[in-house]
């Protein structure tokens, strides 16, 4: 399967502890996009790099939401301290963008993580 | 990104077209048309995209007013696996390369009945 690929595909956590999610791109595949998605909500853009380079972060819910792509393949997503109101689907995208090409984004499965 | 409204649910019975309408009217003249979908409990999957001109691929087909304030994609044989949202999108695209990521509304939800 040469899709995006998203670890965890669940995740329950309790609240005050730490999360990491990871997401595959489609290969060579150069954007990646992090959003997140609540119940009954369309999917809420929170990232994104391009390569290893992050050229979005304003949108991060909160300081304690960071992301890495550090060799500009896989990405992680991390949630520090987290919180009740952090549960949600967490979706990666990714696409290619070149001199013809429209970032036409492709989505993994998400994350489905649950803070008691 | 122009904002785009759609309704909130629709009905189709299976075999039939579905007709999902969409209106952008403050689209501008370097925004994309993107079409998404979300089965339950799924990532949104690509459907297809379009500037100005109709577009069709294996999927669906997706037809832009010639003022591009509207569209509609079409699904020509609907089957009980085409139940799930919709999401039409306007996004800006240039040569220089988008920005940011795609702005979801709450879509259409799709109900094919048998």
């Amino acid at each position: 399967d040469t899709g995006v690929s998203q670890n965890p595909r669940h995740k329950i956590t309790k609240r005050g502890q730490n999360v990491t999610f990871r997401c595959d791109p489609i290969s060579e595949h150069n954007r990646l996009y992090w959003y997140r998605q609540t119940l009954g909500q369309g999917p809420e853009f929170l990232t994104y790099f391009q390569n290893e380079a992050q050229l979005e972060k304003s949108r991060l819910l909160s300081d304690r939401f960071s992301a890495e792509r550090p060799k500009g393949s896989f990405s992680t997503l991390e949630i520090q301290r987290t919180e009740q109101g952090d549960s949600a689907m967490y979706l990666c995208a990714s696409s290619l963008v070149s001199g013809t090409s429209t970032d036409t984004q492709y989505f993994g499965p998400g994350t489905r993580l649950t803070v008691l | 990104d122009a904002k785009t409204t759609q309704p909130t649910s629709m009905d189709c019975a299976e075999g039939r077209a579905a007709n999902l309408p969409c209106n952008h009217s403050t689209i501008s003249g370097n925004e994309y048309v993107y079409w998404y979908r979300q089965i339950h409990s799924q990532g949104p999957q690509y459907i297809i995209h379009g500037l100005k001109n109709n577009e069709t691929n294996e999927m669906a087909s997706l037809i832009i007013t010639e003022d591009r304030k509207s569209s509609t994609l079409i699904l020509p044989h609907a089957t009980l696996r085409d139940t799930a949202v919709y999401y039409c999108i306007v996004r800006v695209w240039n040569s220089g390369g988008g920005a940011d990521g795609l702005t979801f509304g709450k879509g259409t939800h799709l109900i094919i009945q048998p």
